[in-house]
Formats: structure tokens, sequence, C-alpha cells
């Protein structure tokens, strides 16, 4: 059991280019969740998906979409990064509503230039 | 809006000493909090959650919705117990799923 997977590990990125975060899950769980964290806070939620085809905006959605395509995967875009963007990307997932532990990735180390 | 505060950014006891990590939320329905727990090097993982009312690794949580308090302690600080740790609100929206309000954690540091 690999868990949470995330691809990939540390990405460099110049103003306006694009990209897609992998994240992978096989705990066959049906919730799905993207948090970005910067220096002294807190993760904050960016979106998050209920199951296979649903997407749902965080608190911080903004300059991201998501996809959520097949339950084992869900993947996170950035259409025209900005600096902004520079952060450290979660993944997590969890079973269900009512067994909620969240799971979470090793993270994507995000830089743009 | 929901908030999760977390007063200290860092924390350092001696070892053998009680600890208590502060968080305090706001959510005006019924709250569900967490605490998640970072070692070095190892990714976030649930240390315990309210409504199980467990002590884990000697750590325990009460809620008290009065001072809307959700405070982790532990009565014997242990070297392992260096670690980051945050407190973590979920709040429903009737979607059943939204994900975990956090707060912005403190570094507890655990001297010999």
């Amino acid at each position: 059991n690999a868990g949470v997977t995330q691809t990939p590990k540390f990405r460099v990125l110049k103003t306006g280019q694009s990209m897609t975060l992998l994240c992978a899950q096989d705990m066959n769980h049906e919730y799905m969740y993207w948090y970005r964290q910067d220096p002294g806070m807190g993760l904050r939620l960016i979106h998050y998906s209920v199951g296979e085809g649903t997407t749902a905006k965080g608190e911080v959605p903004d300059g991201y979409n998501v996809s959520r395509l097949k339950k084992q995967n869900f993947l996170l875009g950035l259409e025209s990064a900005a600096p902004s963007q520079t952060s450290v990307y979660f993944c997590a997932s969890s079973y269900s509503s009512r067994y909620y532990e969240q799971y979470f990735g090793p993270g994507t180390r995000l830089t743009v230039t | 809006a929901q908030r999760v505060t977390q007063p200290e950014k860092l924390l350092s006891v001696f070892k053998g000493a009680p600890v208590e990590l502060k968080c305090n939320y706001s959510y005006s329905g019924s709250p569900e909090l967490f605490w998640y727990v970072q070692y070095s090097r190892q990714r976030l993982q649930l240390l315990l959650r309210h409504i199980s009312r467990e002590s884990i690794k000697g750590f325990t949580a009460d809620l008290n919705k009065g001072e809307t308090s959700f405070h982790l302690k532990k009565p014997f600080a242990q070297e392992e117990d260096s670690a980051m740790y945050y407190c973590a609100l979920r709040g429903y929206s009737g979607g059943g799923a939204d994900g975990l309000t956090f707060g912005k954690g403190t570094h507890l540091i655990i001297q010999p």
C-alpha cells in the first residue's frame, strides 16, 4: 500500500507557464483534497472531491482547476502560474464522510519565478 | 467564517514536564475537531479527534464548547514528541465532505 502519492516532488515554473500536479491513492477512498501551505501558515483548502466526476471549491480556489476522472486520481492544474502560487501543495484523501481521517501525501514544493 | 487559532508558534519544554498546546476555534455550528502532527521528514498524520475521546501517545484533548477550545495535553513530555502540531476543524455546510480548516501550527520542542 503506497497510500497517497504526489507527482512531482519539486517543480520550478516561470510566470505564465502551466502545469498539473497528480495525486493518486490506492486506499479506495471516496474523498480527496488539495491544500496549499505557505510559510508560517496552516494548510488551506483549494479544492476537494466527494467522488469520481465531482469537484468543489475550497477556501482558496482562484487560479486552480481540478479534475477527478478516476476515483484514485485527483489532478490540480495551474493554467497560468503566478509567483503568488509558490507554495507547498498537499493532497489528502479520506474514506468517507463518516470515517473522516484524512491521509496526506508527502507534498509538492512549487516555485514560480 | 470558521477559524482555528493556535496562539503559540513555538513551545519549548523539558523532557518530563507537562505539555499543553492551545487551540481555539470559531464556528457557528457543532464542530468536529482534530489534532494532526508532522514529525521531522514525515507526512502529516492524524493524532486524535475529539469524538473518539481517546488517548494517543499519552496525549489527550477535550473539547470545551463554552470556551471554544480544544487544547492538547500530555502530562510528561518525551523527546520523541518534538514535532509540528496542527489543530484542525471540520465544518459542515450540508455537503458533509468539506475539508479541514487548519491552525497555523505549533512547533513543539522537547529539550533533554
